[in-house]
Parts: structure tokens; sequence; C-alpha cells
């Protein structure tokens, strides 16, 4: 059982397109992390919010926490093919110190 | 170094084979841990080194792995008697305190188990 549920599993889409990706769990976060991973590589860091209904804007992405922190989102706006890739939320529990990963999110944007 | 290095990127060994992988992290970076990312699956979590203190090997699937970090830098993940289960991407990742600094990962060492 994962702690942290990604949902969709799978998008794909076309170049322009918005697109969103969610990330839920019944815990409660100190904080929640974003991370984009591209074949043959590991994550790459892309966001980390700590407050309840923060949002964060990183040029066409949307990161937003939910107000009791159990859930975040990412928005990307006009998606473009180099957003193409897995992306994974990460977040540890209150009290724990390190993190737990979903199972990502694979987005395909079509050119 | 700039990032965090893992070595070997990919190896290949026979079923009942030790293999050992390789990750120098960031300099500077107190915490290092390790994960398992298999097809389909999250990142799954090994082991966790912070500055001296005894590690947090919770996540050892089995009495066939074990790690050590020396020096407080590199560290070595090593697999004894090795299955095709074993079989996955082996990621290390720094930080510089903990899980609130965000991690940066190495770019993992691909395990195929013959």
């Amino acid at each position: 059982t994962q702690l942290l549920e990604q949902s969709p599993q799978f998008l794909s889409i076309q170049e322009g397109e918005n697109l969103t990706v969610y990330c839920n769990s019944s815990s409660v976060f100190s904080s929640l992390q974003w991370y984009r991973q591209e074949p043959g590589e590991g994550p790459v860091l892309l966001v980390t919010v700590v407050t309840g209904g923060e949002v964060k804007k990183l040029k066409r992405l949307t990161f937003q926490f939910g107000d009791a922190r159990k859930d975040s989102s990412l928005h990307i706006t006009a998606a473009q093919p180099g957003d193409t890739g897995l992306y994974l939320c990460a977040g540890a529990a209150i009290g724990d110190y390190k993190l737990s990963f979903g199972a990502g999110t694979t987005v395909t944007v079509r050119a | 170094g700039a990032g965090v290095s893992q070595s070997p990127s990919n190896k290949v060994t026979e079923k009942g084979k030790d293999v050992e992988l390789r990750c120098d992290p960031i300099s500077g970076h107190t915490a290092l841990y390790w994960y398992r990312q298999s097809l389909g699956q999250g990142l799954e979590f090994l082991i966790y080194f912070q500055g001296n203190s005894a590690p947090d090997k919770s996540g050892l699937p089995s009495d066939r792995f074990s790690a050590e970090r020396t020096g407080g830098s590199v560290s070595t993940l090593t697999i004894q008697r090795t299955q095709q289960e074993d079989s996955a991407v082996y990621l290390c990742a720094s930080s510089l305190r903990d899980k609130n600094y965000g991690y940066t990962f190495g770019s993992g060492t691909r395990l195929t188990v013959v």
C-alpha cells in the first residue's frame, strides 16, 4: 500500500494543452515535494511546499498544497514536449525523517 | 563533486553472485539515502545515513542487503547471493541535512540479475 497515491498513472496530451496531476494521502505531511525523472536519470527536485494552502509557480508549472496538508496537485499550462517525463510526489509524515514516494505519473506531450 | 555520483551505471550479474554498488554524495551533505525503483513502482526506501548516527536500516528487504558509509562520505550497498527479484534501479540521494532540504539523486545503477 502506497502512502501517497498519484493519479492518473499515465497522461498523454498534445502540445499546448493543459494537464493536472494529483497526489493524495490519508496522512498529514510536514512538507511535500515534486520531482521529475527522465529515462536513465535520477529524479530532479522541482519544488517543496510546506504550508497548507500554499501555491507555488515555476514558469508554466503551478503546485498546490492542500489546506489539510494531505494532498497536492501539479498543473502544467500549455505543455511542451520538454515536459515529458515521470512526475513523482514525495512527502514525509509528521515525525518521519525520510521521504515516501508515490508511484508516479508518466506524462507524454506529443508535438 | 558537483552532483551525486553512482557506479557502475549498469551491472549484469548471475544469480547467486554478490554485487557492490557505490555512491559518492555531494560534499557537505550529511544525509544519504538508498532507494530502489522497479518498473511501474514508486521508489522503495532501503536505508538512511545521517552524520555519525546509527543508520536506519528498516527498509532493507532481507539480510542479503547491507550498506555502509565510510568517513561520512562514500557509501556502498552490497547485495549478497543476488536473486532475480533484486533486479531494479538502485538510486542514491544526498541531502544537506534532512528531507526538508530536498534530495539530490544520482543517475542510479541498473542491476540485472540473470
